[in-house]
């Protein structure tokens, strides 16, 4: 079966410092990935996407990047923490785009707080 | 921006009644799926339901979808305390699978 792990949990950072959240999929290979944020009582924002290593595709200009350095590895980063970027970050990943309608599978979140 | 936008935005009910949540969208879609979040989790997919399907069940859940309105709703029967959560549908226009997701419905279910 597949599992889906990201880490940390939470995170509580300064203003200025870089940031570093993963996550790593098991149990599939090829997977398409992503990358979300979502603010207090809101929606999910699609940050990044990624449909193999090395391919990563950004939704929306903003203070962070995002790598898959493996295939079943995403990382979400940031070189200098904006009091914005707070939020919870949810990683997911689907199968390949040429398997059609398919659900996207999400991890627990990290929960980050900057200060 | 948000694709989907959930009705209401808040819902509470309770136990053993039916509650139903509403999704409109403003582009054409492949399909559509509906999501639910417990309180400072992940998501998790509940039902998708294609651009040519009317109408699906899943349990105690049916989902309905009108392509020439742009909307879909969420019914859940016999609600349980224990489907306090909130609800997202998201929309996939075709583009590879990325999602749209809604602001999402609170709901409440009270013994």
């Amino acid at each position: 079966s597949q599992t889906i792990h990201q880490w940390p949990a939470t995170l509580v950072q300064p203003v200025g410092s870089p940031l570093s959240l993963e996550c790593t999929v098991e149990g599939t290979s090829n997977p398409n990935l992503y990358w979300y944020r979502q603010a207090a009582g809101r929606g999910l924002q699609l940050l990044f996407y990624s449909v193999g290593i090395g391919q990563i595709s950004s939704e929306v200009p903003q203070n962070l990047s995002a790598s898959r350095p493996q295939d079943r590895q995403f990382i979400l980063s940031s070189k200098k923490l904006l009091l914005s970027d707070s939020g919870f970050y949810l990683c997911a990943w689907s199968r390949p785009d040429r398997f059609t309608y398919n659900e996207q599978f999400f991890g627990p979140g990290t929960r980050l707080t900057v200060l | 921006s948000q694709q989907g936008e959930e009705d209401p935005q808040a819902l509470s009910i309770q136990e053993g009644e039916n509650a139903t949540m509403n999704c409109s969208y403003k582009t054409s879609i492949n399909n559509l799926q509906w999501y639910r979040q417990n309180s400072g989790r992940g998501l998790v997919h509940l039902i998708l339901i294609r651009s040519n399907e009317r109408e699906k069940h899943s349990g105690r859940l049916r989902v309905t979808l009108d392509t020439s309105k742009k909307s879909s709703s969420l019914l859940i029967t016999a609600s349980r305390a224990a489907d306090t959560a909130s609800y997202f549908c998201a929309t996939n226009g075709g583009g590879g699978n990325k999602l749209t997701f809604g602001t999402g419905t609170q709901l409440k279910v009270e013994l």
